[in-house]
């Protein structure tokens, strides 16, 4: 069984500061985990995918997110949020083993005020 | 073609009409998804496709749902006598998923907005 958390439904910084939007995940095997953004009227669009191999993985849109065992967790930052970054976020978990179907968390909308 | 195509990309229908949804996936991937995404809610698996076979289809909300594939690529999602309920941003996913590889990537399509009124 897997599932993911996503906690805040909205997250809302000023531009210039720092991005964290929270993922925990909950799998039976080890995982692989990705993130994805979603603007407005438009499809998923990866940012980044933990594959156990390193646990800090940067993205696109100058996004990284780091793979913590000890705490299941997968959170995604940015030094610097920018105007461009306001969307809605995604977390994913996937097993390692057997089915293709990732489990989605709820999102976490990202508003960036100037 | 370039990505994944959606269409059509709203779809206004009446309470208990008939609508298809389809998708056509990025030519060469085997695998193919279909969510729903409602208002304030994630994605909601719905079925998946391997060619043309349906090994999971545990997410459909009841058998006034289906989908079909053909020839391993386009889809359609078929659904009958629409309620409100079943209004939602209907989106679909294509990878290559290779068997065993684990970081097969899923590409989105930008989605069906169906709206029963």
């Amino acid at each position: 069984a897997q599932s993911v958390t996503q906690l805040g439904s909205h997250v809302s910084v000023s531009e210039g500061a720092l991005v964290l939007l929270r993922c925990n995940y909950s799998s039976s095997v080890p995982p692989y985990l990705f993130w994805y953004v979603q603007y407005p009227n438009q499809g998923l669009q990866l940012l980044l995918k933990y594959t156990s191999a390193a646990t800090l993985v940067k993205g696109i849109n100058g996004f990284e997110a780091e793979f913590k065992k000890s705490e299941t967790s997968f959170h995604l930052t940015k030094p610097s949020a920018h105007m461009s970054d306001a969307a809605e976020y995604f977390c994913a978990v996937r097993s390692t083993g057997g089915s293709y179907i990732p489990t989605f968390g709820r999102g976490t909308s990202l508003i960036v005020h100037p | 073609g370039a990505g994944v195509s959606q269409s059509p990309s709203n779809k206004v229908t009446e309470k208990g009409k008939d609508v298809e949804l389809r998708c056509d996936p990025i030519s060469g991937h085997t695998a193919l998804y279909w969510y729903r995404q409602s208002l304030g809610q994630g994605l909601e698996f719905l079925i998946y496709f391997q060619g043309n076979s349906a090994p999971d289809k545990s997410g459909l909300p009841s058998d006034r749902f289906s989908a079909e594939r053909t020839g391993g690529s386009v889809s359609t999602l078929t659904i009958q006598r629409t309620q409100q309920e079943d209004s939602a941003v209907y989106l679909c996913a294509s990878s290559l998923a290779h068997p065993g590889g684990g970081t097969d990537t899923q590409y989105f399509g930008p989605g069906t907005r169906l709206t029963v009124l």
